[in-house]
């Protein structure tokens, strides 16, 4: 099946800096990637989506300069949290599909942890 | 409305009972629809999608899809102490077919 590999699973990070989060595609190529935010006993909130090779598109109330997303190859995607706060730690989870067919379910990476101190 | 319902619960069922989550969703296009389960502290796994209306039966998992009352469940046939996770309901937004607006999510607690 369809591997999403995600990294790093956590990290912390003092306030101020800005942190990467790498997601990549192992056994497939992805022109679409989905970022999503989790908070505590909450559900998923979908964050940008990531094309290849163009900009991303980012949901309303998210800053696109704040959470930086490069997808520079069908295999990988980036997101970076930049001048992170306190506010910014939660649970950050990419998610690609698995072929490029309308209704093709979304694979999910096994999130990164980020807390910011 | 929101655009995806689900019930927080938490749902308690003793083991080897069958546990029904139940989704309302309010897009009436949506054409797919999709049950993940997530360990706490864990992203979200693919257990079920449905197209159609009716049955579709994988293992102990039966997912009910109803178009005309934009209703979809999942019911777990046998329920296990592992089983025990918050159930995901996930619709795609609009025409576009991968992106996936999520439910609230159903906590299940099976007790042995």
């Amino acid at each position: 099946g369809a591997v999403v590999s995600q990294h790093p699973s956590r990290v912390i990070c003092k306030s101020g800096t800005s942190v990467k989060i790498e997601c990549r595609s192992l056994d497939f190529q992805a022109t679409t990637m989905f970022w999503y935010r989790q908070f505590p006993k909450k559900s998923l909130m979908l964050m940008a989506t990531s094309n290849e090779g163009s900009k991303a598109t980012y949901e309303q109330g998210v800053e696109k300069d704040k959470f930086l997303i490069n997808h520079a190859s069908l295999t990988l995607s980036t997101l970076t949290v930049t001048s992170a706060h306190p506010e910014d730690s939660s649970f950050y989870i990419c998610s690609a599909p698995s072929d490029n067919s309308y209704n093709s379910p979304l694979h999910f990476g096994n999130g990164t942890r980020l807390t910011v101190t | 409305q929101k655009e995806v319902e689900q019930n927080s619960g938490p749902l308690s069922v003793p083991e080897g009972a069958i546990a029904s989550l139940n989704c309302t969703y309010s897009d009436r296009v949506s054409q797919s629809f999709f049950w993940y389960r997530q360990y706490s502290g864990k992203s979200p796994e693919l257990i079920m999608s449905i197209y159609s209306n009716g049955d579709k039966e994988d293992g102990r998992f039966t997912a009910q899809l109803n178009k005309a009352s934009q209703y979809v469940s999942l019911l777990i046939r046998d329920s296990q102490p592992s089983d025990s996770a918050t159930y995901l309901c996930a619709v795609p937004r609009g025409n576009a077919g991968n992106m996936l607006t999520f439910g609230g999510g159903t906590r299940l607690m099976v007790k042995p």
